[in-house]
């Protein structure tokens, strides 16, 4: 079993949708969460992050963190074509400051 | 934040060869990181340079394979060496960012194919 679980996709939605990625991930000395996108030919960009558990909101982009399910989610409202692109989720924490990515999830949002 | 180029963006290299991708970042930073980005699998972590030290290796990554140099704060090379078709690639570079370790700054990647 991996240490995150990404479901690779795509995952093709009409614009406007509200948009649900999620994560999974094993290890449960994980503390940080982080949300990456990644347009193509480019590197991928810090979304938002979280610290523990909780919830996180920075515009249309809302990050979830469940520790007692070990599930991560990053929702995207009123999704707009430019959102299309691959969202990687990242985490560490346990003594190891080293991030481990989940094999991120393509997202295509057409008009 | 910082803002991160890689030379070359791309590449086509036979079976044998080695290539040299250049790193050079915006500002001086203490550690750098090498990342794999193979079709379909998730950012593999291939080492960590800081300046005037050795590489550190992740498991899996030799220095004989992936050697990499480190001369100052705001440059960073790391070569692939003897190179096969399984080494075909994106290789980035990042650097952590003003809050920690969780933010990481990506350069846009060297895609290398081999044949």
């Amino acid at each position: 079993q991996k240490e995150v679980e990404q479901d690779p996709g795509p995952l093709s939605v009409p614009e406007g949708a509200i948009v649900s990625l999620n994560c999974t991930y094993s290890n449960s000395a994980f503390q940080y969460f982080m949300w990456y996108r990644q347009y193509s030919r480019k590197g991928p960009e810090l979304l938002m992050y979280t610290y523990s558990s909780g919830n996180k909101e920075d515009g249309r982009f809302t990050a979830q963190v469940d520790k007692s399910s070990k599930y991560i989610s990053l929702f995207i409202r009123d999704s707009q074509p430019s959102d299309s692109a691959t969202y990687l989720c990242a985490m560490s924490g346990g003594g190891s400051y080293i991030p481990t990515f989940g094999r991120g999830t393509s997202l295509i949002v057409h008009p | 934040s910082a803002v991160i180029s890689q030379k070359p963006s791309r590449d086509i290299c036979q079976r044998g060869t080695s290539l040299t991708i250049q790193c050079q970042v915006d500002s001086q930073v203490t550690m750098m990181f090498w990342y794999r980005q193979q079709p379909g699998q998730s950012l593999t972590l291939i080492a960590t340079a800081n300046q005037g030290s050795e590489a550190t290796y992740e498991s899996g990554f030799v220095i004989d394979k992936f050697p990499i140099s480190r001369p100052n704060l705001t440059f960073s090379t790391l070569t692939v060496s003897n190179m096969s078709p399984e080494d075909s690639s994106i290789y980035l570079c990042s650097v952590e960012g003003n809050r920690g370790h969780y933010e990481q700054y990506f350069g846009p990647g060297t895609r290398l194919t081999v044949t």
